[in-house]
């Protein structure tokens, strides 16, 4: 069965600092990988994505995530936190032979940036 | 482009009544996927549509069902309503170009409280 575990519920770093988000996942064969911001009373936003290729994947607001098979983790970093970045951040996977577009996510981690 | 837009935004309701979300996709998108969020389970796929027919479903009963017009635009419809039922009703829509995996871009969601 397909899974994917954010293991921190909560991040809290400096801002300018850089942060780090973890994912790691399981599914059969190779997966599509993608990661989402969710902010207060919104929906979910796309930042980035692996489907095939370059390991590291650049996104949006500065954002990018390293494909990692061998530890079959996918995890988001960014160099240097903004207070902005504050938000509830969610990975998920999708097999490659799947069909459907069912994405499963993982529990969210919430990114907590201080001034 | 105007992005995924969902009616209405928030909703109360009583146990045992029903309820109609909808859901408009991205002009040109003819995928739409619903996901379920609380704070319990997360987020959770209930199906996808894809030109009118239902392509995948998730494990959830079978008073929750869904269906898919000519123009894209989708609904979703929660009978007998339960306290369980009260979350964050996602909906998600891609272009779908198969074997491409499209990403999905997600709406603002319709926040559905039970009493």
């Amino acid at each position: 069965a397909q899974s994917v575990a954010q293991p921190e519920d909560q991040v809290n770093v400096a801002e300018g600092n850089p942060l780090t988000v973890k994912c790691t996942y399981s599914v059969s064969g190779n997966p599509y990988l993608f990661w989402y911001v969710q902010y207060p009373n919104r929906g979910l936003q796309f930042l980035l994505k692996y489907i095939t290729g370059d390991n590291l994947v650049k996104g949006s607001y500065g954002f990018e995530a390293e494909f990692n098979k061998s530890q079959t983790s996918f995890h988001l970093k960014k160099p240097s936190a903004l207070v902005s970045d504050s938000a509830l951040y969610f990975c998920a996977v999708r097999g490659v032979m799947d069909s459907s577009y069912k994405l499963i996510f993982g529990s969210g981690t919430r990114l907590l940036v201080r001034p | 482009k105007a992005g995924v837009t969902q009616t209405p935004r928030y909703l109360i309701k009583t146990r045992g009544q029903q309820v109609t979300l909808s859901c408009s996709p991205i002009s040109g998108h003819r995928s739409v996927s619903w996901y379920q969020q609380t704070p319990g389970q997360g987020l959770q796929f209930l199906f996808e549509y894809f030109s009118e027919t239902q392509r995948n479903k998730g494990n959830f009963p079978g008073r929750f069902s869904g269906r898919q017009f000519s123009n894209s635009r989708s609904e979703m419809n929660v009978s007998t309503l339960e306290l369980g039922d009260s979350a964050l009703y996602l909906c998600a829509s891609s272009l779908r170009t198969d074997p491409t995996y499209n990403e999905q871009f997600f709406g603002p969601g319709t926040r559905l409280t039970v009493l």
